[in-house]
């Protein structure tokens, strides 16, 4: 079974500077999907950015970066410039290729990131 | 991306009763996801409902506790039935938008009390 591991419970960042959530994960599959999700109080589930496994290019979007380990089966977010408004619950998810499957997201227990002014 | 309108947003049940949660999707989707996210902790599958079929239950979640319907392509319903204490959550559902991500519903916070 697929299963996906975020490390770090809780982080913390100033303002402006940039912080890495780590996401490690484990499947057998061969095309699949990542995803950062972003969860603030208000507990809306936002996506923050989105991988597919075939790609080697890391994606990107504005502050929002990955770092794809396929090999190692690891998928880190990086926020640069951290403002206030990044202060939320983020959790790290997979899917494998829809192909056959239900294709459900199966999520990490979530790193709480707190950005401090 | 799609829109879901999700409701209730909260609501404060006495124990033995049943709530239902409503998720109405602005586009026809195949299947539509139900999760619960219990204090604390990371979102876990409920069930998969599909329209004109039986919903597919997770291990450890049941019909008789967690029934859902489907009668169309936009909308589905879960019920939390006999509620205890140990039903508090939030609730989301979820379909896959045409984009390969998902869009959520904002979430019903249940309080048993």
């Amino acid at each position: 079974a697929q299963t996906v591991t975020q490390s770090q419970p809780e982080m913390s960042v100033q303002e402006a500077e940039t912080v890495t959530l780590s996401c490690t994960y484990d499947t057998s599959e061969n095309n699949y999907y990542l995803f950062w999700y972003k969860q603030p109080p208000s507990r809306q589930m936002i996506l923050v950015i989105r991988q597919e496994a075939y790609k080697q290019q890391n994606a990107t979007e504005n502050r929002f970066s990955v770092n794809f380990q396929k090999a190692a089966k690891s998928f880190s977010l990086k926020i640069s410039d951290s403002q206030l408004g990044d202060t939320a619950m983020y959790f790290c998810a997979f899917r494998e290729n829809y192909g056959g499957s239900q294709g459900n997201l199966i999520f990490g227990k979530g790193t709480k990131l707190s950005v401090k002014p | 991306s799609a829109v879901i309108s999700q409701k209730p947003s909260r609501d404060i049940c006495q124990r033995g009763t049943s709530l239902t949660i409503q998720c109405q999707v602005d586009s026809q989707v195949t299947m539509m996801f139900w999760y619960r996210q219990q204090p604390g902790q990371s979102l876990t599958l409920i069930a998969t409902a599909n329209q004109g079929s039986e919903a597919t239950y997770e291990s450890g979640f049941v019909i008789d506790k967690f029934p859902i319907s489907r009668p169309n392509l936009t909308f589905s319903t879960l019920t939390v039935s006999n509620m205890s204490p140990e039903d508090s959550s939030i609730y989301l559902c979820s379909v896959r938008n045409g984009h390969g991500g998902y869009t959520f519903g904002s979430g019903t916070r249940l309080t048993v009390v």
